[in-house]
């Protein structure tokens, strides 16, 4: 079964500062798509970034990357430039194209401070 | 009008109570997810819809029962809950099924308090 680890329950970045958040995952299979989730304190879950496993290039969106190590089951997410608007709630989930659901990591709290 | 809304946003009921939880979304999408959030814990998927058909049941308990008379409308019914189904209850739609693969769009969600 696929599994997602986030080991940083807690993080906090000065603003106009880069941060990055870990996440792990186990698979047994090849095929298949990681996201990273934002959820800010309003509640509304909205995606961050998306990558399919089988591209090797790592996913951007502006200020927003994405270390995606296939081999060692890594997909972290970099956000440079930190904004006070980034103080979120991340989840990393990964997405399984035999089953078609989506397993979620437990979270890691953002706080950008100014 | 926000893609997918829910209602209510709050709800505070008894065990004994029976009650239903209300998803809609405008995005013209197919598939429409319940999803469980409790604290310091994963979010948990409970249902899956894809054009209104249910296709997956992550064995919830039977005192929740959704329903989804089309593909813009989901409901969670609920009844005699017990105080460990207090949570975040959010619902999602993505384009269709394979919301593993594609964006899921989410629902502000309802918080649940069962006393």
């Amino acid at each position: 079964a696929q599994t997602v680890t986030q080991s940083q329950p807690e993080m906090s970045v000065q603003e106009a500062e880069t941060v990055t958040l870990s996440c792990t995952y186990d698979t047994s299979e090849s095929d298949y798509y990681l996201f990273w989730y934002k959820q800010p304190p309003s509640r509304q879950m909205i995606l961050v970034i998306r990558q399919e496993a089988y591209k090797q290039q790592n996913a951007t969106e502006n200020r927003f990357s994405v270390n995606f190590q296939k081999a060692a089951k890594s997909f972290s997410l970099k956000i440079s430039d930190s904004q006070l608007g980034d103080a979120a709630m991340y989840f990393c989930a990964h997405g399984s194209s035999n089953t078609g659901k989506l397993i979620f990591g437990q979270g890691t709290t953002l706080q950008v401070k100014p | 009008e926000t893609g997918v809304t829910q209602t209510p946003r709050h709800l505070v009921m008894g065990m004994t109570n029976k009650k239903s939880l209300k998803c809609e979304q405008h995005l013209g999408h197919n598939a429409m997810y319940w999803y469980k959030q409790s604290a310091k814990k994963p979010l948990e998927l409970m249902f899956v819809y894809n054009f209104k058909e249910q296709t997956e049941n992550n064995s919830v308990p039977s005192r929740f029962s959704p329903e989804c008379p089309n593909s813009s409308h989901l409901f969670l019914h609920l009844h005699t809950l017990q105080p460990e189904d207090s949570a975040l209850y959010l619902c999602a739609s993505s384009q269709d099924r394979q919301g593993a693969l594609d964006t899921q769009y989410f629902g502000p969600g309802t918080r649940l308090t069962v006393l």
